[in-house]
């Protein structure tokens, strides 16, 4: 089973900060990753998949990347909107889901 | 526009047995994916299964294979998860998911959940 780690488990910004959240693959998973924002009560959202390809309706500020096994969402300039914890999901061998991330605020 | 409406959680004891449902409504239901995941109570995702849109692919992690099971009945657009000998680890709130036309397991759609406690 392919196992996915993020990191940092928490991190705390301000409205404005460039923002960087690591995940890491247990093994290639080639671009199928994909990253999620899921906020408190509320079913979790699609931002991108495919390493980098932003879903329909989502802000431009959200972009993905990979090298190797290690990939990275980023948010170019945090919003008040977008407090909330984000997960990434593997779905090269059926289908599994990091730790999560919880961005908060600083 | 595209809508998952999940109904049929509640409350259970260990052993007993629960059907989930979901309403799909704003798209073609049988040309999709679809999928089960859980979130147990301050918790992460957990895939759990998922059926092709012509019932001819059906999978099951392990943590669900032989107790829980996945159908659907694109007459109805309806997805449903049978829970048999329910364990209080299964209390969570259960999401039906769409998967993407080009990617079974690329998640675009999810309903709101339905929160399954199995307790005595």
């Amino acid at each position: 089973d392919i196992q996915m780690t993020q990191s940092p488990s928490t991190l705390s910004a301000s409205v404005g900060d460039r923002v960087s959240i690591t995940c890491r693959a247990s093994q290639s998973i080639s671009t199928w990753l994909a990253w999620y924002q899921q906020k408190p009560g509320k079913a979790p959202k699609l931002l991108i998949y495919k390493t980098s390809t932003l879903q329909s309706g989502v802000p431009s500020r959200f972009s993905g990347s990979a090298s190797g096994t290690e990939f990275t969402l980023t948010i170019s300039s945090l919003q008040p909107d977008d407090f909330a914890t984000y997960y990434c999901h593997q779905y090269n061998s059926y289908s599994t889901f990091g730790p999560g991330t919880k961005v908060d605020v600083k | 526009q595209v809508q998952l409406v999940e109904s049929g959680g509640g409350l259970v004891k260990p052993g007993g047995s629960l059907r989930l449902s979901c309403a799909a409504s704003g798209f073609t239901f049988s040309d999709h994916y679809m999928s089960w995941i859980r979130q147990a109570p301050g918790k992460g995702l957990e895939w759990l299964s998922y059926i092709s849109g012509s019932s001819n692919t059906i999978f099951h992690v392990d943590s669900v294979k032989g107790r829980f099971t996945i159908s659907r009945d694109n007459a109805k657009n309806s997805l449903y998860l049978q829970m048999n000998s329910l364990r209080t680890e299964d209390t969570a709130v259960y999401y039906c998911v769409r998967g993407q036309i080009m990617g079974a397991l690329i998640f675009d759609y999810w309903g709101q959940g339905a929160l399954v406690t199995v307790s005595s």
